[in-house]
């Protein structure tokens, strides 16, 4: 069955310090792979996929199979960047969609 | 305006009763789905339905039942036979295709058992 872990709750860091926060995941097909976001008060929202390969927000995530990760990662984070992150995978032909326990981020001047 | 609905955003109930929370959609997105909020456990799967008049049991789907009847309707009615039914619900529908994915959120129901 697939899993979706997210080892940390709580991820505290100064402001301008590096940010890593961890996803491993489990399923035996070829997954695709989401960091979504909720902003205080605000809906949970999709912040990037594995699949374009892009950079939002300054944050980036790579998938390695090999590891079965996908961890989400900012050089610089930003007082705005604090949020609740969750990492998710969407697996097989009826698209279930499968999210981790989360890890709230807490950016400190 | 376009979106995600979710209706009512604060529902009590007594102990024993069933009740049916509402989702709705107006994106043309075939997949919607049910999840469950709790504090330290994430969001865990109820339901999900790829497309109308079909739908699968997620990871937690034991005391709660749903219907896709219409594209843009997915109720979920969270029955007497769920033991712990006091928490923060939410739905979600999917665009998914044409090399492109994303799932869209309600606001969330937050139910309380009385």
């Amino acid at each position: 069955a697939q899993r979706v872990t997210q080892p940390e709750k709580l991820l505290s860091v100064f402001k301008g310090a590096p940010v890593e926060l961890k996803c491993n995941y489990s399923y035996s097909g070829s997954p695709e792979l989401f960091w979504y976001v909720q902003y205080s008060r605000q809906r949970l929202q999709l912040l990037l996929r594995h699949i374009s390969r892009e950079s939002i927000k300054g944050f980036t995530a790579d998938l390695n199979k090999g590891e079965t990760s996908f961890h989400l990662k900012k050089p610089f984070a930003q007082e705005e960047d604090s949020a609740m992150y969750y990492c998710a995978l969407l697996t097989g032909t009826a698209s279930k969609l499968t999210f981790g326990t989360g890890t709230r981020l807490q950016v400190t001047l | 305006d376009g979106g995600i609905t979710q209706s009512p955003k604060y529902l009590f109930r007594k102990e024993g009763q069933n009740v049916t929370l509402s989702c709705e959609q107006n994106l043309n997105h075939d997949a919607m789905y049910w999840y469950r909020q709790d504090p330290g456990q994430g969001l865990r799967l109820i339901y999900y339905s790829q497309i109308v008049n079909d739908f699968q049991k997620g990871d937690i789907a034991e005391g709660y039942s749903v219907s896709r009847e219409k594209k843009e309707s997915f109720p979920l009615t969270v029955t007497s036979a769920q033991k712990n039914p006091t928490a923060f619900y939410l739905c979600a529908s999917m665009l998914h295709g044409a090399g492109y994915t994303e799932a869209f959120f309600g606001q969330g129901t937050r139910l309380t058992v009385v």
